[in-house]
């Protein structure tokens, strides 16, 4: 059990357009969920906490504008990437907490801004 | 402030023993967690510990201090597929995850 998808797994996009990549928690509700900007050898970085039906609070440094998350129901969260630039390529990951502790990642989305 | 502290890469050597060393300070306290992480993929959890001692789960063994804001992740009998990054996290008051920068860890044959 505790699964979490991302779709999609990979993304190309040209500067200038707008990316949206999903997070589902499969068999479990989530009232909870983090989406998480990891750039290469580098650890994961928090960007924002989404509760189901509220706006999402954003970490200090992250564009609410640009970064947009909408989460709609218990079950899905989504991140969209909006006039998406090179500096913004990176592995965006998602995790999904149900009323435990314990947080459970997706797989992550490899996004290339060319 | 909030702050994790762990080596930044370690070597070994297959089928031997690892521990990989995790220092934290974070405001509040609601436990510590584990997580492997491969080149390219998400991270997997491993452990989570909360009290004091130590936890065994097959090859995998964490522990904790609170009082000294301590945490180890023991590897026994390494094997190749083991290398990969390892990520301590605490959580704190709350319930936010502060992350460690990683420990990758090299298995040499």
């Amino acid at each position: 059990g505790a699964v979490v998808s991302q779709h999609p797994s990979r993304v190309i996009c040209k500067s200038g357009t707008s990316v949206k990549i999903e997070c589902r928690s499969l068999d479990f509700q989530a009232t909870t969920m983090f989406w998480y900007r990891q750039f290469p050898k580098q650890s994961l970085m928090l960007m924002a906490t989404s509760n189901e039906g509220s706006k999402a609070t954003y970490e200090q440094g992250v564009e609410k504008d640009k970064f947009l998350i909408n989460h709609a129901s218990l079950t899905l969260s989504t991140l969209t990437v909006t006039s998406a630039h090179p500096e913004d390529s990176s592995f965006y990951i998602c995790s999904a907490r149900p009323l435990e502790v314990e947080q459970y990642f997706g797989p992550g989305t490899r996004l290339t801004v060319t | 402030g909030q702050n994790i502290d762990q080596p930044t890469e370690m070597t070994a050597t297959e089928g031997a023993i690892v521990q990989i060393n995790c220092t934290y300070q974070t405001s509040g306290f609601n436990g510590l967690f584990w997580y492997q992480q491969h080149a390219g993929e998400a991270p997997t959890f491993l452990s989570y510990n909360v009290l004091d001692g130590l936890e065994e789960k097959g090859r995998f063994s964490s522990f904790l201090s609170r009082s000294k804001g301590y945490s180890y992740l023991l590897l026994k009998e390494l094997q190749m597929k083991d290398s990969a990054s390892y990520l301590c996290a605490s959580m704190d008051s709350n319930y936010q995850l502060i992350w460690g920068a990683g420990t990758k860890l090299i298995i040499k044959p």
